[in-house]
């Protein structure tokens, strides 16, 4: 299995701050990761696919980069309702695995 | 728009089936690959398997022995079955539309709990 890690597991950040998440595959998965992020007590949203691509109707303050092992989500000017958890996907081959998830908090 | 919408027990005895159903409106399931996901309380989130619309099928070798995941055009839904469960298998379970390389639509989740 392609194991994904992120990091870090917790971010305590502020409204209007820039912040960045990492992920990184255990092999080259070349752009095949997508980022969700889940509220609690809701499914998790479809954020980025294939590491830049913005899903339809999902601000522009979110985007993605990177390829082969390393990728970042990185969110421009923080507002109070991006505080969530993020899942970075490995949609490369099965099984399709996902990362632990970072933790977003206000500070 | 598609939704998504999974229905079954809430709680199920250990050693019996899990079985659960999503029920797809909104759009249409030929050729899409419909999935299903779990996440046990406070964890990560573990891809169960997928079926297309052909019938064809894929799992996740680790719950392999254990899943059947089969699906009715007929009624726009797709099924999961999950034999011999445990305390470990209680989880809140997704169901999920696999678009191209992206988990795209979800269902709101369904909380199973396994206990006696």
């Amino acid at each position: 299995d392609i194991q994904m890690t992120q990091s870090p597991s917790s971010l305590s950040a502020s409204v209007g701050e820039r912040i960045t998440i990492t992920c990184r595959a255990s092999q080259s998965i070349a752009g095949y990761l997508n980022w969700y992020q889940q509220k609690v007590g809701k499914a998790p949203k479809l954020l980025i696919h294939v590491a830049s691509s913005l899903q339809s109707g999902v601000p522009s303050r979110f985007s993605g980069s990177g390829s082969g092992t390393d990728f970042t989500l990185t969110i421009s000017s923080l507002q109070p309702e991006d505080f969530a958890t993020y899942f970075c996907q490995q949609s490369y081959g099965s099984p399709y695995t996902f990362g632990q998830g970072t933790k977003l908090e206000i500070k | 728009q598609v939704q998504l919408q999974e229905s079954g027990p809430g709680l199920v005895k250990p050693s019996e089936t899990l079985s659960l159903t999503c029920t797809v409106s909104g759009g249409s399931m030929n050729n899409y690959y419909w999935s299903w996901i779990r996440q046990p309380p406070g964890e990560g989130l573990e891809w169960i398997g997928y079926i297309y619309s052909s019938g064809s099928t894929d799992y996740n070798p680790s719950l392999k022995s254990r899943v059947t995941i089969s699906i009715d055009m007929s009624k726009n839904q797709f099924s999961l079955n999950l034999s011999s469960v445990t305390a470990a298998d209680t989880a809140v379970y997704y169901c999920a539309r696999r678009g191209t390389y992206k988990f795209d639509y979800w269902g709101q989740g369904t909380l199973v709990t396994v206990s006696s």
